[in-house]
């Protein structure tokens, strides 16, 4: 069965930062793309970051472009976001996701960015 | 970018009535499309992908259709179980962008 398990969030001070983590399992992770999506609370879903199999291809959405970066740890089945300059609009349940199509979904992870 | 919309942004209907949702690309993204459903408190469970291929598991009553600009999700007969919020994403390239939503409730 395919796991996806996003850890790390909580709540942090606007200009902080964070790092979620998702653990993958139930699949050869290192062959999929992964993706991150969040979604800000009653509002829809946003996609914000892809990685490529062998981190070689990345890509950001502009609303977070030079203050997050995501990473992979095949070896580790793991896949990150490092969130730095955080303001109040990124609050947002983030999720992790399986390929471009998003076959897969966590549970996701609650980012509260307050004072 | 190309930007996804989506109509309407929600709708009421009745159990056992055809339920349709459009998705329109503002440029052309071949079949690069999937819908999505999520139920309320829960998870994105992706539904169609390619337009119009059902994911597993997927009910029968759940279809897609369209290509380059132009996209349909229709419910051949609503359920209860499907009020949801139901959301189409393209995939063709970056940016990977979700349309709006569309809500769907029981009348």
């Amino acid at each position: 069965e395919v796991q996806l398990v996003e850890s790390g969030g909580g709540l942090v001070q606007p200009g902080g930062s964070l790092r979620l983590s998702c653990a993958a399992s139930g699949f050869t992770f290192s062959s999929y793309s992964m993706n991150w999506v969040r979604q800000a609370p009653g509002k829809g879903l946003e996609w914000i970051s892809y990685i490529s199999t062998s981190s070689n291809t990345i890509y950001y959405a502009d609303s977070v472009k030079g203050r997050f970066t995501i990473s992979r740890d095949n070896a580790k089945n793991s896949l990150y976001l490092q969130m730095n300059s955080l303001r109040a609009e990124d609050t947002a349940v983030y999720y992790c996701a399986r390929a471009s199509i998003l076959y897969s979904w966590g549970q996701g992870t609650l980012v509260t960015v307050s004072s | 970018d190309i930007q996804m919309t989506q109509s309407p942004s929600s709708l009421s209907a009745s159990v056992g009535d055809r339920v349709t949702i459009t998705c329109r690309a503002s440029q052309g993204i071949s079949d690069y499309l999937a819908w999505y459903q999520q139920k309320p408190g829960k998870v994105p469970k992706l539904l169609i992908y390619a337009a119009s291929t059902l994911q597993s598991g997927v009910p029968s009553r759940f279809s897609g259709s369209g290509s380059e600009t132009d996209f349909t999700l229709t419910i051949s007969s609503l359920q209860p179980e499907d009020v949801a919020t139901y959301y189409c994403q393209k995939y063709s390239s970056a940016p990977w962008t979700f349309g709006q939503g569309t809500k769907v409730e029981i009348k």
